[in-house]
């Protein structure tokens, strides 16, 4: 059974990076038919999709975020991270990490980590 | 961006009630809409993907529809366990934007 593990700080400074890893275990973070990326929500609000990887170093990102993110790999360790800069307390939120399925006709997110509460104050 | 707007954003119901969420998108997407449900402290769950295909392992009470900007999900007979928040996503283009999400709450 696949599953995913978000780690980092739970606390960021404003105007810091916010840096969280997550670590699949299960399965190979190396395969064609996957991807996998992150996806946050603020307290008590909706989901928002921060970008994704894929297998042939593909990235993705939502441009609202784009200057700010990165999301990269390391098939070594079996994990992928997320790195957000410039962070402001509007980055306060739990951030998942998933793998988004896109072997058929149409990609899902079919595996989630159970988030992390990342809160950015001084 | 796509925009995804849900409709209603919260409904009361009753167990063995017949409820459906609809799910608009700004632009035409196909049928690449995904429905996931969320419960408080937890993470989404995938429920229907590609508009109608039920995801593995989900009771077959749920049910999705639609094509083009126009969506549904369906919960034929609503069980305890299914009071949560039901969110759509578009899977058609980046941003993979979602819906504002629709809890369901206890009547």
């Amino acid at each position: 059974q696949l599953q995913l593990q978000e780690s980092g700080p739970g606390l960021v400074k404003p105007s810091e990076t916010l840096s969280l890893t997550c670590t699949v275990s299960g399965g190979s973070i190396s395969s064609s038919s996957y991807y996998w990326g992150w996806i946050r929500q603020p307290p008590g609000k909706g989901l928002e999709w921060i970008g994704s990887i894929y297998f042939s170093g593909s990235t993705y990102y939502n441009p609202s975020l784009k200057s700010r993110v990165t999301v990269s790999v390391n098939p070594s360790k079996n994990q992928f991270s997320l790195k957000l800069t410039s962070v402001t307390a509007a980055d306060t939120a739990v951030y998942y990490c998933a793998r988004g399925d896109s072997s058929g006709y149409s990609e899902k997110i079919d595996y989630w980590g159970q988030g992390t509460l990342v809160t950015v104050s001084s | 961006d796509i925009q995804m707007t849900q409709s209603p954003s919260s409904l009361s119901a009753s167990v063995g009630d017949r409820v459906t969420i609809t799910c608009r998108a700004s632009q035409t997407i196909s049928y690449y809409l995904n429905w996931y449900q969320q419960k408080p402290g937890k993470a989404p769950k995938l429920l229907i993907y590609a508009a109608s295909s039920l995801q593995s392992g989900v009771p077959s009470r749920f049910s999705g529809g639609g094509s083009g900007t126009d969506f549904t999900l369906t919960i034929s007979s609503l069980q305890p366990e299914d009071f949560a928040t039901y969110y759509c996503q578009q899977s058609h283009s980046t941003p993979k934007t979602f819906g504002q999400g629709t809890k369901v709450e206890v009547k």
